[in-house]
């Protein structure tokens, strides 16, 4: 089954306790992008990457880190969370890189608490 | 001002009434337009996508784009409570894979 998936689902954390979020997809797709979406604000994009070794900064991109050494996984890292990164967060993908007619498909989401 | 606007609700209504649901934007250079439906604690959805202006249907959905006024709607009929969801506008320009999203519409579907 075609599918983006995110671990862990849910997670409770303290400040400052660096933490991942994996996502990895099986559709060998070029695009991966990770959103977080808080009450009011939607979506908002993190990061993004247009292939393997290549990132780039989305809207809100200060406190995270990201990495693509392999196509299918694009983890995101909190290197030390803060209680403003308390959120839902979606890890996407899309089959080409520079946009086109095709879209990007959403994880389950990750619901993250930072105490 | 944000470049999409999009009601938060929550709108209501009874099965089998047609819904409509609206965005509003502002950067001209969106031509790629789509709507997803989320359920509570799941990832969204793609549910229609339209390219620049005209009107595009599936099944009981119906998704319009008005690109000279920047507005763009998606008609629901004969809704379900199966239809009672999240729904986000999206849209990007030529070229880009980035998605600016509305804020999200939450339906309420009654039997």
């Amino acid at each position: 089954e075609a599918q983006v998936t995110q671990n862990p689902r849910y997670l409770i954390t303290v400040t400052g306790k660096k933490l991942t979020v994996t996502c990895s997809q099986n559709m060998n797709h070029e695009y991966m992008s990770w959103y977080r979406q808080d009450p009011g604000l939607g979506l908002r994009q993190i990061y993004y990457s247009m292939n393997v070794e290549v990132t780039d900064k989305g809207d809100v991109p200060e406190g995270y880190k990201v990495s693509r050494k392999e196509k299918r996984n694009f983890p995101l890292i909190l290197e030390s969370p803060s209680p403003n990164q308390t959120s839902l967060y979606f890890c996407a993908s899309s089959l080409e890189r520079d946009g086109g007619a095709d879209t990007q498909y959403f994880g389950p989401g990750t619901r993250l608490t930072v105490l | 001002q944000k470049e999409v606007e999009q009601d938060p609700g929550p709108l209501s209504v009874p099965e089998g009434a047609i819904v409509s649901l609206n965005c509003t934007y502002s950067n001209s250079a969106f031509q790629y337009f789509m709507w997803y439906r989320q359920y509570s604690r799941k990832g969204p959805e793609l549910l229609m996508y339209t390219y620049s202006s005209g009107n595009k249907e599936d099944g009981r959905f119906t998704a319009q784009v008005d690109k000279s006024s920047k507005y763009i709607s998606l008609f629901i009929r004969d809704s379900q409570p199966s239809d009672s969801a999240t729904y986000l506008c999206a849209m990007k320009k030529a070229g880009f894979q980035k998605l600016v999203f509305g804020t999200g519409t939450r339906l309420l579907v009654s039997p």
